[in-house]
C-alpha cells in the first residue's frame, strides 16, 4: 500500500510552547488528509479534515485557533499544536487519501506529543 | 449520526485458539466497513474492509463478513499467534469521507 510518513514519532515540549507535526504522502498525492487524536486506551477521534489548497474543516468542540492545520501541497500537511498544556498530551495520527470517495485512507505511524 | 460499536477487551486467547471480536454498526446509508490493527507504538494499518452487504474482507487469516441484516462486520481468525496481539478497531466510512472508529478492543495472546 501508499506510504504516509509522520514526524516526529515522539515529541516532548513545555508548557506554553507550540509544536509541529508533519504529515507527508511519499508515493501519491494526497488530495485529503485528516487528523485524529488517539487517548490512551480510547478510540480515534477525528479533529479535522483538510483538502489540498482550502481550510481545514474541524470536528465539534475541536479548537482552529488551537489546532492549526495546513495542507499546503498535494504531499505534505501539517498540524501545529499552540500554545501546548498538559491536557494536550496525546498520540495524534494523520491519514491521507487520494482522489475522492471510495479511495483507501492510509495511516502515518503516528505522534506522541507529552507536554510537561 | 453513525456509530460503530465493539465489544470491550481485553481479549485473552492462547496461541492457536480461535478469535472473534464482535462489531455492530449503525449508519443512514451503505457504509463502507473496515477492520483495522495497532500495534503498540504504531499507527493503524488496514487489516481489511469490505464496501456491500455479503462482501467478506480477509488477510492474513483474518476475516470478517459485511451482515447487513444485522449490521455487523464480526472479526474472526480461525488460529491467532502471539504476534496477532494489538488493539483491533472496527471503522465505517460514508462515500469515502472520514472514518468512524469503535473504541478498540485489546486482543492478548498467550505462548
Amino acid at each position: 500500500g501508499a506510504v504516509v510518513s509522520q514526524h516526529p514519532s515522539w515529541v516532548i515540549c513545555k508548557s506554553g510552547t507550540s509544536v509541529k507535526i508533519e504529515c507527508r504522502s511519499l508515493d501519491f498525492q494526497a488530495t485529503t488528509m485528516f487528523w485524529y487524536r488517539q487517548f490512551p486506551k480510547q478510540s480515534l477521534m477525528l479533529m479535522a479534515t483538510s483538502n489540498e489548497g482550502s481550510k481545514a474543516t474541524y470536528e465539534q468542540g475541536v479548537e482552529k485557533d488551537k489546532f492549526l492545520i495546513n495542507h499546503a501541497s498535494l504531499t505534505l500537511s501539517t498540524l501545529t499544536v499552540t500554545s501546548a498544556h498538559p491536557e494536550d498530551s496525546s498520540f495524534y495520527i494523520c491519514s491521507a487519501r487520494a482522489g475522492t470517495g471510495g479511495t483507501e485512507a492510509f495511516f502515518g505511524q503516528g505522534t506522541r506529543l507529552t507536554v510537561v | 449520526g453513525d456509530s460503530v460499536t465493539q465489544m470491550e477487551g481485553p481479549v485473552t486467547l492462547s496461541e492457536e485458539a480461535f478469535l472473534t471480536i464482535n462489531c455492530t454498526y449503525t449508519a443512514t446509508g451503505y457504509p463502507s466497513l473496515f477492520w483495522y490493527v495497532q500495534y503498540p507504538g504504531e499507527g493503524l494499518q488496514l487489516l481489511l474492509k469490505a464496501t456491500k452487504a455479503d462482501d467478506k474482507g480477509s488477510n492474513k487469516g483474518f476475516e470478517a463478513t459485511y451482515r447487513k441484516e444485522t449490521t455487523s462486520f464480526h472479526l474472526e481468525k480461525g488460529s491467532v499467534q502471539v504476534s496477532d496481539s494489538a488493539v483491533y478497531f472496527c471503522a465505517l466510512s460514508q462515500y469515502g469521507n472520514k472514518l468512524v472508529f469503535g473504541a478498540g478492543t485489546i486482543l492478548r495472546v498467550k505462548s
